[in-house]
């Protein structure tokens, strides 16, 4: 069965750079979740969207920002890169945003050098 | 704030050794709480979703509980196969679908 394909798997990237990662839902998934996995920490929720909107946001910091497009697919684009921020960045998907299983993607990894 | 703690932080097991893994959350208005397994480098591979105290829910050689207070994962004749980080997290009432708290997870090691 399909599952959610985030890309690139691996990134590095020098201070003050910028980021972007994709994050393909499963197919017919219309909602889309942003996770961050610091090293040895669990995974932080950032920000969902659902039908294209965004839905409830978390500890996103200001330089990040992200949106869903006309296919669902969603980007999460992170500007001024810190060293902290490099972590897994976990993009999830459901079918509809209430009650409904959430399927994690592989996982992007992110190191800022 | 809503919080939840694993424990215990990790867990090696002989293979065939039964264990249980637990999760105590403390949460304004427990919507659901959520098991997930997640191996290194990858993401957390969804194994059960709890929604009330008494209920249960078994795969293979897993079975989840849920009380008031905790969740736990059992184990029963683990196999190698089984090593893998184990993740609680709750979904409150309040809270948009999808913004879990997790726990820092139990890493479980099982040798042949």
């Amino acid at each position: 069965a399909a599952g959610v394909i985030q890309s690139p798997r691996h990134l590095i990237k020098e201070k003050r750079e910028t980021a972007t990662l994709k994050c393909y839902p499963i197919p017919r998934h219309d909602t889309v979740y942003w996770y961050q996995q610091g090293p040895g920490q669990d995974p932080q929720f950032l920000i969902s969207f659902y039908e294209k909107m965004q839905s409830d946001k978390g500890s996103i910091p200001d330089r990040f920002s992200a949106q869903q497009f006309s296919d669902y697919h969603s980007e999460l684009n992170m500007s001024s890169l810190e060293l902290g921020d490099s972590a897994l960045y976990f993009c999830a998907s459901s079918l509809g945003g209430d009650g409904n299983t959430i399927y994690f993607g592989e996982g992007s990894w992110l190191t800022v050098v | 704030e809503d919080q939840v703690t694993q424990s215990p932080e990790a867990l090696r097991l002989q293979e065939g050794e039964s264990s249980s893994l637990n999760c105590s959350y403390t949460v304004s208005g427990l919507r659901g709480l959520f098991w997930y397994r997640q191996d290194p480098g990858k993401g957390p591979e969804f194994l059960f979703t709890l929604y009330s105290a008494g209920e249960e829910k078994e795969k293979e050689r897993l079975k989840a509980t849920l009380t008031k207070k905790e969740s736990f994962l059992h184990i029963t004749a683990p196999k190698p196969e089984d090593s893998a980080t184990y993740l609680c997290a709750v979904q409150a009432y309040g809270d948009s679908w999808g913004k879990f708290q997790f726990g820092a997870g139990t890493q479980v090691v099982v040798t042949p």
